[in-house]
């Protein structure tokens, strides 16, 4: 999975409480993407940035929020989770950005919200 | 309307078959399109990537873009029970928006 990894790869958690999801890269690629996968949905964008400290919002930022302080990681937390956020979470990697760069994924982290 | 659309299927086919996934889209400013593959339990990896319109070869993969139609292509030749995944378009705008919008994903079983 080129150089990405994602912790913890399952968890099960309760409604209301917070939780944190950690992507960390080995390429130093600038991009990184956190996306959710869904049945009926594909994978939506929920937040990405573009260097350390720099990050914008993706289609589903709602109830999320992200933090990048070091070029390797980039944290994904759920302030409040909800059963709404059960979901497959993929984070990916993009050396600039751009189109013509690859985007390469995680091996993903699947998160029960009970 | 989403701007992306793709029929989830499942889509079976026997080894040796043609297969054909498609996707529609709604914004004529996309300009990159991708296919990527995604094994069961894993994370989507990249298969194909066109630049506007036309058609792409690699091995047994096809990819056609047909703009004025605002439709993609993905053709498999001499289908693989190895070629049994989830197949995503995926889109991004001119100028490097740096944001891939991702169809819903076709299923494909390839039986031998």
């Amino acid at each position: 999975d080129a150089g990405i990894t994602q912790s913890p790869r399952h968890k099960v958690t309760e409604t209301g409480t917070p939780v944190t999801l950690r992507c960390h890269q080995t390429e130093n690629h600038r991009y990184m993407y956190w996306y959710r996968q869904d049945p009926g949905h594909g994978l939506r964008l929920i937040h990405y940035s573009y260097g350390v400290k720099d990050t914008d919002k993706g289609e589903v930022s709602d109830g999320y929020s992200v933090s990048r302080s070091k070029t390797e990681d980039f944290l994904l937390t759920l302030e409040s989770a909800t059963s709404s956020q059960t979901s497959v979470y993929f984070c990916a990697i993009s050396l600039t950005g751009g189109a013509v760069d690859e985007q390469f994924f995680g091996p993903g982290t699947r998160l029960t919200v009970l | 309307q989403k701007e992306v659309e793709q029929d989830p299927g499942p889509l079976s086919v026997p080894e040796g078959a043609i297969v054909s996934l498609n996707c529609t889209y709604s914004n004529s400013a996309f300009q990159y399109f991708m296919w990527y593959r995604q094994y069961s339990r894993k994370g989507p990896e990249l298969l194909m990537y066109t630049y506007s319109s036309g058609n792409k070869e690699d091995g047994r993969f096809t990819a056609q873009v047909d703009k004025s139609s605002k439709y993609i292509s993905l053709f498999i030749r001499d289908s693989q029970p190895s070629d049994s995944a989830t197949y995503l378009c995926a889109m991004m705008l001119q100028g490097g928006s740096e944001k891939l919008v991702f169809g819903k994903g076709t299923k494909l079983t390839v039986n031998p």
